[in-house]
């Protein structure tokens, strides 16, 4: 019964080699969130997307692009990865919350490990 | 801004113990507060939540209060298994669109 679907489990590439990361839910949650997490870390917020409203974090750096064709599929794209970029990267969804005591529960996929040769 | 501090790790117990994690926080507005697990190689998982004030979140025998009061929500369980080994996050959603994390503090446990 798998929600938030991560693929793949675990990719490698080399130093430099663009790479995509995809995620697809069957919520039908309108936000969709990408977050890196570096080991022993809090999981690090990228940007998310609010239907096809894209939110970027102020620090995440422009090598990190991502795409969101439909409400089901969401793409991460490392344009240029280097070394520091090895991590887990978390996709997440939950349903846009209306009003001021609506509360924000994201669903997360089993992630992706990237690694960076 | 808004925080979550959470009990450092690793916390290392024997089977059949009991279990506390601190977690405080501080936040304006109408925070909800969470707790997710993370098993090694996975994602995160819900664990538990809570609401509004005085709620109680169980699953799986862990519990937790959100004190308003205290601004807390410490993880509880009355009897850890071996199973339980994981990295547990105390979140934090005080604005409608994002998750506050605290650092995650790893439990082993001992058979």
């Amino acid at each position: 019964d798998a929600m938030v679907i991560q693929n793949p489990r675990y990719q490698v590439t080399q130093f430099g080699k663009p790479v995509t990361l995809s995620c697809s839910q069957t919520l039908n949650h309108n936000v969709m969130y990408w977050y890196q997490q570096k080991s022993s870390q809090a999981p690090k917020l990228l940007f998310h997307y609010y239907d096809k409203d894209f939110n970027n974090e102020a620090d995440t750096p422009d090598n990190f692009q991502s795409r969101r064709p439909n409400t089901s599929f969401c793409f991460l794209d490392i344009r240029s990865p280097g070394l520091g970029d090895a991590a887990m990267y978390l996709c997440a969804t939950s349903r846009e919350p209306t009003g001021k005591l609506a509360k924000n529960i994201q669903y997360f996929g089993a992630g992706t490990r990237l690694s960076v040769l | 801004g808004d925080s979550v501090t959470q009990m450092e790790g690793p916390v290392t117990l024997s089977e059949e113990a009991f279990l506390t994690i601190n977690c405080t926080y501080t936040a304006t507005g109408y925070p909800s507060p969470f707790w997710y697990v993370q098993y090694p190689g996975e994602g995160l998982q819900l664990l538990l939540k809570a609401t509004k004030a005085d709620d109680k979140g169980s699953n799986k025998g862990f519990e937790a209060t959100y004190r308003k009061e205290t601004t807390s929500f410490h993880l509880e369980k009355g009897s850890v298994q071996v199973s339980d080994s994981a990295v547990y996050f105390c979140a934090l959603s005080a604005k409608t669109d994002k998750l506050i994390f605290g650092t995650g503090t790893r439990l082993q446990v001992f058979p």
